[in-house]
């Protein structure tokens, strides 16, 4: 158990699909992360909420869509997705986000779009 | 975002200790080293951390270069279980992003 929990582990959607990735903790933290790991490549950070509040938006298409509703709770709402998108989602969560505090990482949902 | 050099794999002996490299020219006076790893269909894992002195956890040490340009990652007894990849990252002090590197990938032997 690492203390941060994703749903679903496994998700395969077709290109006209509408999902949602889940993640969830309970260690008290008040900043959120996505990330994104493709085959070979290394972790590409998607967003970043601190208390609640986007503070980084990477430059990743609106096809994928965050949504904080408190510090306990992370979404990545997705729709009309591309196969290249496919991939292992990660959340991750510190105490806060402008200090050296590790994250703590989930064990990721991998999707495959088909 | 300064950047981090490492090997793309390396082989240890199981009950031996693993000296990982990692190289930071770039590094400035605000950026902390941290390691983390990922084993197999798992998330990321924090190792340790450290800013300028050598650091020890349950887990590993830190071992700084004087001058800050390079760490080491020290196991001091490799297990199958710390079979991994192990990423070096540079972290600027008030920021928030972890710029992961493609790591090193441990193999440890039997």
């Amino acid at each position: 158990e690492t203390g941060v929990t994703q749903t679903p582990r496994h998700l395969v959607m077709g290109m006209t699909n509408k999902k949602s990735l889940k993640c969830e903790q309970h260690l008290g933290h008040n900043a959120m992360y996505w990330y994104k790991q493709s085959a070979k490549k290394p972790l590409e950070l998607m967003f970043v909420y601190s208390l609640e509040e986007r503070v980084e938006n990477n430059s990743v298409p609106s096809r994928f869509s965050p949504e904080c509703p408190n510090s306990s709770h992370l979404f990545l709402h997705l729709h009309t997705l591309q196969p290249e998108d496919s991939a292992l989602y990660l959340c991750a969560s510190s105490p806060l986000a402008f200090s050296n505090s590790p994250l703590h990482f989930g064990n990721g949902t991998r999707l495959t779009v088909t | 975002d300064a950047k981090t050099t490492q090997p793309n794999s390396m082989e240890s002996n199981e009950e031996e200790p693993v000296h990982l490299p990692c190289n930071h020219s770039t590094i400035s006076g605000t950026d902390y080293i941290h390691w983390y790893r990922q084993l197999p269909s798992q998330g990321p894992e924090y190792v340790i951390h450290g800013l300028t002195s050598n650091v020890n956890n349950r887990m590993a040490s830190l071992a700084i270069a004087e001058d800050r340009k390079s760490s080491t990652l020290i196991l001091h007894r490799a297990t199958l279980r710390d079979a991994a990849v192990y990423y070096c990252i540079l972290k600027t002090s008030g920021t928030y992003k972890y710029i992961f590197g493609t790591g090193t990938r441990l193999k440890v032997l039997a």
